[in-house]
């Protein structure tokens, strides 16, 4: 049981490129979140994802968009890479029904835009 | 999401036991609270979370107190591997609410465990 799994785990970015974030999971999870992590900050949500088809933003969305076609992948994309983008992403599911269930996180992807 | 205020950091001897603090003045009456910890250069890890009641697992325990406006994870006896920044977070137990089960981090605490 791999839990959830991000790659790449590093990626450099020029300005204005685009690259797609990989989250999969394998715990047959509804709900699946995108974080980013600032240099000794807290976590921030960008997009979240309630089950196939189904996304929605969170509190700092400009700039990503995600996709949600099966229960196990949850994608996010850059599609202009800016400096404000250079941050530590973090993918997370959430167990079972209740508000209250546990995240089960990945060990994020660290990505630098130049 | 009512807020909550933790030390900035805090530091313990190997074997002994840590208490880390979190106060939520502010919290409602459907609010749970949750503890994650984040050890380095890995994504956060859930510890334990409770409403009114301590409550206890195999990782740490959560002493509330009986106003519910603070609390404390207590790890019994910590180790070179519970260093790590170890989060309070306030979530909305309203299963209609808007939440939609999300976690609003805070600073955290960080915690340092000397040998």
């Amino acid at each position: 049981n791999a839990g959830v799994t991000q790659t790449p785990k590093f990626r450099i970015l020029k300005i204005g490129q685009s690259m797609t974030l990989q989250c999969t999971q394998d715990m047959n999870h509804n709900y699946m979140y995108w974080y980013r992590q600032d240099p000794g900050m807290g976590l921030k949500l960008i997009y979240y994802s309630v089950g196939a088809g189904i996304t929605d933003k969170g509190e700092v969305p400009n700039g990503y968009n995600v996709s949600r076609s099966t229960t196990e992948d949850f994608p996010l994309r850059l599609e202009l890479a800016a400096p404000s983008q250079t941050s530590v992403y973090f993918c997370a599911t959430r167990e079972g029904s209740s508000y209250n269930s546990p995240l089960h996180f990945g060990n994020g992807t660290r990505l630098t835009v130049t | 999401d009512a807020k909550t205020t933790q030390p900035n950091s805090m530091e313990s001897n190997e074997e002994e036991p840590v208490h880390l603090p979190c106060n939520h003045s502010t919290i409602s009456g459907t609010d749970y609270i949750h503890w994650y910890r984040q050890l380095p250069s890995q994504g956060p890890e859930y510890v334990i979370h409770g409403l009114t009641s301590n409550v206890n697992n195999r990782m740490a325990s959560l002493a509330i107190a009986e106003d519910r406006k603070s609390s404390t994870l207590i790890l019994h006896r910590a180790t070179l591997r519970d260093a790590a920044v170890y989060y309070c977070i306030l979530r909305d137990g309203n299963a209609g609410g808007t939440s939609y089960g999300k976690l609003t981090f805070g600073q955290g605490t960080i915690l340092t465990v000397h040998p």
